[in-house]
């Protein structure tokens, strides 16, 4: 079975500019959840999307969004990049609800952002 | 909303010798998983704790759930150098639900 893929890897931005991250979930996952994480930090749960809608959201504004799309890939959006959006984003994609471990998270290689 | 903390934050030890590390949550929590990273990585899921007072083994890392359902811990035995890396605690007030990550506890171990 295939893991978790993103892209790109690593990429520079600049204050003000949009950027948009991808993910392709683990084959047989259908929720997929994005995370920040800040360096020497903890991850920190941005949102989650099952089914296609967003299930659930973390303490970040609205200029962060999302989207799935019917074979459970997921973007990740962030409008009007500030400097302290620098940082991993991480996706992760779980089995989904009503399953045994539906919240175990098999995570991708993360993108790495910067904002200068 | 939900809090996660984790103590020590890093921990330094001697090869060959245990170490334990902490996790409380500031809710009771539905389960709780345990994720390790190594450097320039990404978590990588080691573990799910789900029944109060609950302990599960994996070789020589040791994992115990509380009886209140609101911490846990890790203990490793005979640290080897292959154990570096930082250990997350994530909680879950509900199966299904969101993960809420602690801060870490990063793991350097000496020679």
């Amino acid at each position: 079975e295939t893991g978790v893929t993103q892209s790109p890897t690593h990429l520079i931005k600049t204050r003000g500019q949009q950027v948009t991250l991808r993910c392709s979930s683990q084959s047989g996952h259908n929720t997929v959840s994005w995370y920040q994480q800040a360096l020497g930090q903890g991850p920190q749960f941005i949102f989650q999307y099952y089914r296609e809608e967003e299930n659930g959201r973390g303490n970040f504004p609205p200029r962060f969004s999302g989207l799935q799309f019917p074979n459970y890939s997921s973007e990740l959006n962030v409008n009007a990049l500030e400097l302290d959006d620098s940082a991993l984003y991480l996706c992760a994609s779980s089995p989904g609800q009503g399953i045994s471990g539906a919240n175990v998270l098999t995570f991708g290689a993360g993108s790495r952002l910067t904002v200068l | 909303g939900q809090q996660v903390m984790q103590i020590p934050q890093y921990q330094h030890v001697q090869e060959g010798e245990d170490f334990t590390t902490y996790c409380n949550s500031s809710t009771t929590l539905s389960n709780i998983q345990w994720y390790k990273q190594r450097p320039g990585g990404h978590p990588v899921f080691l573990i799910q704790l789900v029944k109060s007072g609950e302990v599960k083994k994996q070789k020589r890392l040791t994992f115990q759930f509380g009886e209140a359902k609101k911490n846990s811990s890790l203990h490793i035995t005979a640290t080897q150098t292959t154990d570096v890396g930082t250990y997350f605690c994530a909680g879950s007030k509900a199966a299904g639900n969101k993960l809420t990550f602690g801060g870490g506890t990063r793991v350097l171990v000496k020679p």
